[in-house]
């Protein structure tokens, strides 16, 4: 079954505490993107990799870092978690767009993380 | 920097009315423009999308409406069901995959 997959799915941390969100996908895509969703906000991207060792800075960036060692995966690292961090996270994949033209993006179950 | 609103935030209709959300981008470069569904708890998924080189689009009971001019777009739902109950999302996008996302609009449909 093609599928994008998160863990864990729900995470209660504290201030400071290093931690990792893992996301993974079995359709060989070359595009992968990172989300927080915040009421009132929307979604919003965090960052984003168009090909393996090939990441870029989405709009809200601080305080994460991502790598793209593997096409499959695209975990998301938190180095010091902030309270205002707490927020549903989701990862997504896609086949590559172009500079006019743009793919379906399938998205992972989501991940609540709580930072207290 | 680009931004989507979009309107109302929340949305009350009985089964059998309408629905129409509304939103607007800021980008004219935006040619894209998809529309998300999230159930209580699940991810969003994608219901029915508009290029820019098309007006209208529709899909059984959902239809959107694109105004590149005004640089408005729309979502409509017709007969409306319990199960279209939902968090409803518009995008733009003008190319590399970039989604800007509204802020989404909370749809009940009240048997």
């Amino acid at each position: 079954e093609a599928q994008v997959t998160q863990n864990p799915r729900y995470l209660i941390t504290v201030t400071g505490k290093k931690l990792t969100v893992t996301c993974s996908q079995n359709m060989n895509h070359e595009y992968m993107s990172w989300y927080r969703q915040d009421p009132g906000l929307g979604l919003r991207q965090i960052y984003y990799s168009m090909n393996v060792e090939a990441t870029d800075k989405g709009d809200v960036p601080e305080g994460y870092k991502v790598s793209r060692k593997e096409k499959r995966n695209f975990p998301l690292i938190l180095e010091s978690p902030s309270p205002n961090q707490t927020s549903l996270y989701f990862c997504a994949s896609s086949t590559p767009g172009g500079p006019v033209s743009y793919n379906e993006q399938f998205f992972g179950p989501g991940t609540r993380l709580t930072v207290l | 920097g680009e931004n989507v609103e979009q309107h109302p935030s929340t949305l009350s209709v009985q089964e059998g009315d309408s629905a129409v959300i509304k939103c607007t981008y800021s980008d004219s470069a935006s040619n894209y423009f998809p529309w998300y569904k999230q159930e209580l708890g699940k991810r969003p998924q994608l219901i029915i999308d508009i290029r820019s080189n098309v007006g209208e689009k529709k899909d059984q009971r959902i239809a959107v409406t694109l105004n590149k001019t005004a640089k408005h777009f729309s979502l409509h739902i017709t007969e409306t069901q319990p199960e279209d109950s939902a968090v409803y999302f518009c995008a733009s996008s003008g190319g590399y995959n970039k989604l800007i996302f509204g802020a989404g609009t909370r749809l009940a449909v009240h048997p």
